[in-house]
Protein backbone atom coordinates (compact mmCIF):
# COMPACT_ATOMS: atom_id res chain seq x y z
CA UNK A 1 0.00 0.00 0.00
CA UNK A 2 1.02 3.54 -1.07
CA UNK A 3 2.15 5.75 1.98
CA UNK A 4 3.81 9.24 1.82
CA UNK A 5 5.13 10.46 5.20
CA UNK A 6 6.34 14.51 6.30
CA UNK A 7 9.53 15.62 7.95
CA UNK A 8 11.30 18.31 8.96
CA UNK A 9 11.99 20.68 11.50
CA UNK A 10 8.95 22.00 13.73
CA UNK A 11 9.68 25.48 13.23
CA UNK A 12 11.52 28.50 10.98
CA UNK A 13 12.49 31.87 11.44
CA UNK A 14 11.27 34.48 9.54
CA UNK A 15 13.36 35.39 6.85
CA UNK A 16 15.27 31.34 6.60
CA UNK A 17 14.08 28.86 4.38
CA UNK A 18 11.74 25.85 5.05
CA UNK A 19 12.00 22.70 4.13
CA UNK A 20 10.63 19.42 3.83
CA UNK A 21 11.05 15.58 2.46
CA UNK A 22 8.20 13.14 2.04
CA UNK A 23 9.56 9.65 2.27
CA UNK A 24 7.52 7.48 -0.06
CA UNK A 25 6.84 3.78 0.82
CA UNK A 26 5.29 0.86 -0.71
CA UNK A 27 5.82 1.95 -4.58
CA UNK A 28 9.17 3.19 -6.09
CA UNK A 29 9.07 7.43 -6.83
CA UNK A 30 10.23 6.53 -10.10
CA UNK A 31 7.32 4.73 -11.41
CA UNK A 32 5.92 6.49 -14.47
CA UNK A 33 3.06 8.39 -14.93
CA UNK A 34 2.97 10.32 -11.40
CA UNK A 35 4.02 13.58 -10.14
CA UNK A 36 5.04 14.11 -6.79
CA UNK A 37 3.63 17.29 -5.00
CA UNK A 38 3.52 19.59 -2.25
CA UNK A 39 0.29 21.44 -1.40
CA UNK A 40 -0.27 23.18 2.13
CA UNK A 41 -2.91 25.10 4.40
CA UNK A 42 -3.16 27.70 6.30
CA UNK A 43 -4.83 28.06 9.33
CA UNK A 44 -8.60 28.57 8.66
CA UNK A 45 -7.83 28.33 5.13
CA UNK A 46 -8.22 26.35 1.98
CA UNK A 47 -5.54 24.16 0.42
CA UNK A 48 -2.86 25.69 -1.61
CA UNK A 49 -1.27 23.54 -4.16
CA UNK A 50 2.60 24.72 -4.36
CA UNK A 51 4.39 22.58 -7.02
CA UNK A 52 5.43 19.23 -8.06
CA UNK A 53 7.84 16.73 -10.13
CA UNK A 54 7.37 14.25 -12.50
CA UNK A 55 8.99 10.84 -12.27
CA UNK A 56 11.33 11.79 -14.72
CA UNK A 57 12.37 15.27 -12.90
CA UNK A 58 11.08 17.87 -14.55
CA UNK A 59 8.99 20.58 -12.08
CA UNK A 60 6.13 22.66 -12.15
CA UNK A 61 5.35 25.18 -9.43
CA UNK A 62 2.45 27.64 -8.63
CA UNK A 63 3.68 30.96 -10.12
CA UNK A 64 2.48 32.51 -6.74
CA UNK A 65 5.50 30.68 -5.18
CA UNK A 66 7.60 29.92 -8.37
CA UNK A 67 10.18 32.22 -7.20
CA UNK A 68 10.58 31.29 -4.01
CA UNK A 69 10.03 27.25 -4.12
CA UNK A 70 12.39 24.26 -5.36
CA UNK A 71 10.92 20.59 -5.26
CA UNK A 72 13.45 17.85 -5.85
CA UNK A 73 14.01 14.05 -5.71
CA UNK A 74 16.22 11.56 -4.13
CA UNK A 75 15.10 8.31 -6.15
CA UNK A 76 17.77 6.38 -4.18
CA UNK A 77 15.91 7.02 -0.76
CA UNK A 78 12.48 7.17 -2.47
CA UNK A 79 12.27 10.68 -1.24
CA UNK A 80 11.17 14.02 -2.66
CA UNK A 81 11.57 17.23 -1.20
CA UNK A 82 10.38 20.97 -0.70
CA UNK A 83 12.45 24.12 -0.39
CA UNK A 84 10.94 27.40 -0.04
CA UNK A 85 12.93 30.35 0.85
CA UNK A 86 12.83 33.74 2.40
CA UNK A 87 9.45 32.61 4.84
CA UNK A 88 6.83 34.80 6.46
CA UNK A 89 4.31 34.17 8.81
CA UNK A 90 1.97 34.00 5.82
CA UNK A 91 4.05 30.66 5.10
CA UNK A 92 2.82 29.34 8.17
CA UNK A 93 0.94 26.12 7.48
CA UNK A 94 0.03 22.59 7.20
CA UNK A 95 2.04 21.09 4.50
CA UNK A 96 1.12 17.94 2.63
CA UNK A 97 3.12 15.73 -0.39
CA UNK A 98 0.83 13.85 -2.53
CA UNK A 99 1.29 11.48 -5.80
CA UNK A 100 -0.44 13.05 -8.58
CA UNK A 101 -2.09 11.29 -11.25
CA UNK A 102 -0.75 12.27 -14.63
CA UNK A 103 -2.50 9.60 -16.55
CA UNK A 104 -4.26 11.65 -19.41
CA UNK A 105 -3.16 14.72 -17.94
CA UNK A 106 -5.67 14.28 -15.57
CA UNK A 107 -4.33 15.96 -12.76
CA UNK A 108 -5.77 14.84 -8.88
CA UNK A 109 -4.03 13.91 -5.96
CA UNK A 110 -4.02 10.39 -4.23
CA UNK A 111 -2.49 9.45 -2.08
CA UNK A 112 -2.08 12.25 0.57
CA UNK A 113 0.20 12.01 3.78
CA UNK A 114 -1.23 13.55 6.91
CA UNK A 115 0.95 16.60 6.84
CA UNK A 116 3.11 18.48 8.57
CA UNK A 117 2.25 21.90 10.47
CA UNK A 118 5.27 24.48 10.42
CA UNK A 119 4.93 27.31 12.37
CA UNK A 120 6.97 30.31 11.32
CA UNK A 121 7.87 32.21 14.20
CA UNK A 122 11.10 34.20 16.11
CA UNK B 1 -6.66 31.15 -11.69
CA UNK B 2 -10.01 29.48 -10.94
CA UNK B 3 -11.67 30.66 -7.65
CA UNK B 4 -13.79 27.96 -6.49
CA UNK B 5 -15.99 28.37 -4.00
CA UNK B 6 -17.93 26.08 -1.80
CA UNK B 7 -21.30 26.63 0.02
CA UNK B 8 -22.39 26.71 2.65
CA UNK B 9 -19.47 27.06 4.60
CA UNK B 10 -20.79 24.69 7.03
CA UNK B 11 -24.01 21.70 6.95
CA UNK B 12 -25.20 20.77 10.35
CA UNK B 13 -26.79 17.50 9.95
CA UNK B 14 -27.83 14.18 11.82
CA UNK B 15 -26.79 10.63 10.62
CA UNK B 16 -29.15 9.40 8.18
CA UNK B 17 -29.38 12.56 6.48
CA UNK B 18 -28.67 13.91 2.88
CA UNK B 19 -25.90 16.08 2.33
CA UNK B 20 -25.51 18.26 -0.59
CA UNK B 21 -22.31 20.50 -1.05
CA UNK B 22 -21.68 23.18 -3.86
CA UNK B 23 -18.46 23.92 -5.65
CA UNK B 24 -19.08 27.13 -7.68
CA UNK B 25 -16.15 28.16 -10.30
CA UNK B 26 -15.23 31.51 -11.39
CA UNK B 27 -14.92 30.37 -14.90
CA UNK B 28 -15.83 26.84 -16.57
CA UNK B 29 -13.53 23.80 -15.52
CA UNK B 30 -12.47 22.07 -18.76
CA UNK B 31 -13.84 18.96 -19.57
CA UNK B 32 -15.39 19.11 -15.88
CA UNK B 33 -11.88 17.78 -14.33
CA UNK B 34 -12.90 18.50 -10.88
CA UNK B 35 -12.50 16.21 -7.80
CA UNK B 36 -13.16 15.96 -3.96
CA UNK B 37 -11.55 14.98 -1.17
CA UNK B 38 -12.60 14.27 2.48
CA UNK B 39 -10.06 15.67 5.48
CA UNK B 40 -10.13 14.56 9.31
CA UNK B 41 -7.84 16.55 11.79
CA UNK B 42 -4.64 14.00 11.86
CA UNK B 43 -5.60 12.10 8.75
CA UNK B 44 -4.50 12.00 5.38
CA UNK B 45 -7.12 13.76 3.33
CA UNK B 46 -8.47 11.01 1.14
CA UNK B 47 -9.38 11.52 -2.41
CA UNK B 48 -13.41 10.45 -2.99
CA UNK B 49 -14.17 11.78 -6.43
CA UNK B 50 -12.57 12.49 -9.72
CA UNK B 51 -13.57 13.88 -12.86
CA UNK B 52 -16.76 15.42 -11.86
CA UNK B 53 -18.52 12.07 -10.92
CA UNK B 54 -15.97 8.87 -11.01
CA UNK B 55 -15.75 7.66 -7.20
CA UNK B 56 -11.89 6.80 -6.33
CA UNK B 57 -11.28 3.25 -5.07
CA UNK B 58 -12.99 2.28 -2.04
CA UNK B 59 -15.62 5.14 -2.03
CA UNK B 60 -18.77 3.39 -0.91
CA UNK B 61 -21.94 4.68 -3.28
CA UNK B 62 -23.54 6.59 -0.70
CA UNK B 63 -21.05 9.42 -2.68
CA UNK B 64 -22.33 11.04 -5.75
CA UNK B 65 -20.86 13.60 -7.89
CA UNK B 66 -22.44 15.84 -10.65
CA UNK B 67 -22.33 18.84 -12.42
CA UNK B 68 -20.56 21.07 -15.46
CA UNK B 69 -19.16 24.15 -16.43
CA UNK B 70 -19.68 26.13 -13.04
CA UNK B 71 -21.44 24.10 -10.91
CA UNK B 72 -20.44 20.99 -9.00
CA UNK B 73 -21.75 18.93 -5.98
CA UNK B 74 -21.17 16.44 -4.47
CA UNK B 75 -24.31 14.38 -2.06
CA UNK B 76 -24.07 12.00 0.27
CA UNK B 77 -27.33 9.93 0.35
CA UNK B 78 -27.34 9.25 3.54
CA UNK B 79 -24.89 10.29 5.89
CA UNK B 80 -22.44 7.27 8.54
CA UNK B 81 -20.65 8.51 11.47
CA UNK B 82 -18.00 8.53 9.62
CA UNK B 83 -18.66 11.15 6.87
CA UNK B 84 -18.74 13.89 9.33
CA UNK B 85 -15.50 15.99 8.29
CA UNK B 86 -14.37 18.43 6.02
CA UNK B 87 -15.17 18.46 2.13
CA UNK B 88 -12.79 20.29 -0.67
CA UNK B 89 -13.27 20.55 -4.33
CA UNK B 90 -9.99 20.77 -6.60
CA UNK B 91 -10.09 21.56 -10.33
CA UNK B 92 -8.07 20.16 -12.88
CA UNK B 93 -8.99 21.40 -15.57
CA UNK B 94 -6.15 24.60 -15.75
CA UNK B 95 -2.57 25.42 -14.18
CA UNK B 96 -2.41 26.48 -11.21
CA UNK B 97 -4.37 23.43 -9.40
CA UNK B 98 -7.07 25.57 -7.10
CA UNK B 99 -8.87 24.19 -4.51
CA UNK B 100 -11.89 25.59 -2.33
CA UNK B 101 -12.17 26.81 0.71
CA UNK B 102 -13.81 23.19 2.11
CA UNK B 103 -17.52 22.68 3.77
CA UNK B 104 -17.54 21.36 7.02
CA UNK B 105 -20.14 19.07 7.85
CA UNK B 106 -20.94 18.28 11.32
CA UNK B 107 -23.26 16.71 13.42
CA UNK B 108 -26.54 18.43 14.69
Amino acid sequence: QLQLQESGPGLVKPSETLSLTCTVSGASISGSGYYWDWIRQPPGKGLEWIGGIFYRGSTDYNPSLKSRVTISVDTARNQFSLRLTSVTATDTAVYYCARRNAWLAKYWFDPWGQGALVPVSS
Amino acid sequence: DIVLTQSPGTLSLSPGDRATLSCRASQSVRSGYLAWYQHKVGQAPRLLMYDTSTRATGIPDRFSGSGSGTEFTLTISRLEPEDFAVYSCQQYGSSPFTFGGGTKVEIK
